[in-house]
């Protein structure tokens, strides 16, 4: 029974570049989570998806930043045109249920270390 | 104001013996769940302890053990007979229960990293 599974590891890119960081939720988990976490800081909640819907995406930026999980295939956090700020790693997190009282389990991935040059 | 606040930066603690980790927390809500997370060296976040606002008993996973003081918003984290393997990030986190479905999501706090010393 695989975890969270994330790839690639770690990613560089260049200034103007867009990164593309993939989340495969456990199976069952129909419920993803995107957290970004800079040096030396806690994560920090971005956007939080369902199959083909997007709840709450009011931690991420406004702009250059897209997240989408489609009916088959993995969640997907794109950031365009990447900039020495956007390093970082970037979390998934997923659940068989919403985040709350009833469901307080979620299951993290290990990380996409994204670098900026 | 910050939702979580972990005041130690670094701790260090001979191993065998036990180990304290602070955590406190802001909200308003009466319903909410407390969590702690391990993350080692090579990133992964790893699930320790979990904390409903409602339990009256203190959680306890194992060698971890969840200090709750509700009226101080305090969840404290002690590990007990330390071990190497316990160096890390420690990270505690909040589900606050301003939604009662859907859009919940975990706040963390800036982290504690435990030095265990042979």
């Amino acid at each position: 029974n695989a975890g969270v599974m994330q790839n690639p590891r770690h990613l560089v890119r260049r200034r103007g570049q867009e990164a593309r960081l993939r989340c495969s939720p456990m199976k069952g988990h129909s419920h993803v989570y995107w957290y970004r976490q800079l040096p030396e800081e806690g994560l920090k909640f971005m956007v939080y998806l369902q199959k083909e819907n997007i709840i709450d995406e009011s931690g991420m930026p406004k702009e250059r930043f897209s997240a989408e999980f489609p009916k088959e295939g993995p969640s997907i956090l794109r950031i365009q045109q990447v900039v020495r700020g956007d390093s970082a790693a970037y979390f998934c997190a997923s659940s068989p249920l919403p985040l709350g009282p009833v469901n307080e389990k979620l299951f993290f991935g290990s990380g996409t270390q994204l670098s900026v040059l | 104001a910050q939702k979580i606040t972990q005041t130690q930066p670094g701790m260090f603690v001979q191993e065998k013996e036990a180990v304290t980790l602070d955590c406190t927390y802001d909200t308003s809500d009466q319903s909410y769940g407390l969590f702690w997370y391990k993350q080692p060296s090579s990133g992964e976040m790893i699930f320790l302890i979990y904390q409903g606002s409602y339990d009256e008993q203190n959680a306890t996973e194992g060698r971890y053990s969840l200090n709750f003081q509700k009226a101080r918003k305090s969840a404290n984290l002690v590990i007990s007979a330390s071990q190497l393997g316990d160096s890390a990030m420690y990270f505690c986190a909040m589900r606050e229960g301003r939604r009662a479905t859907g859009a919940n999501n975990l706040f963390f706090g800036t982290g504690t990293r435990l030095t265990v010393i042979p």
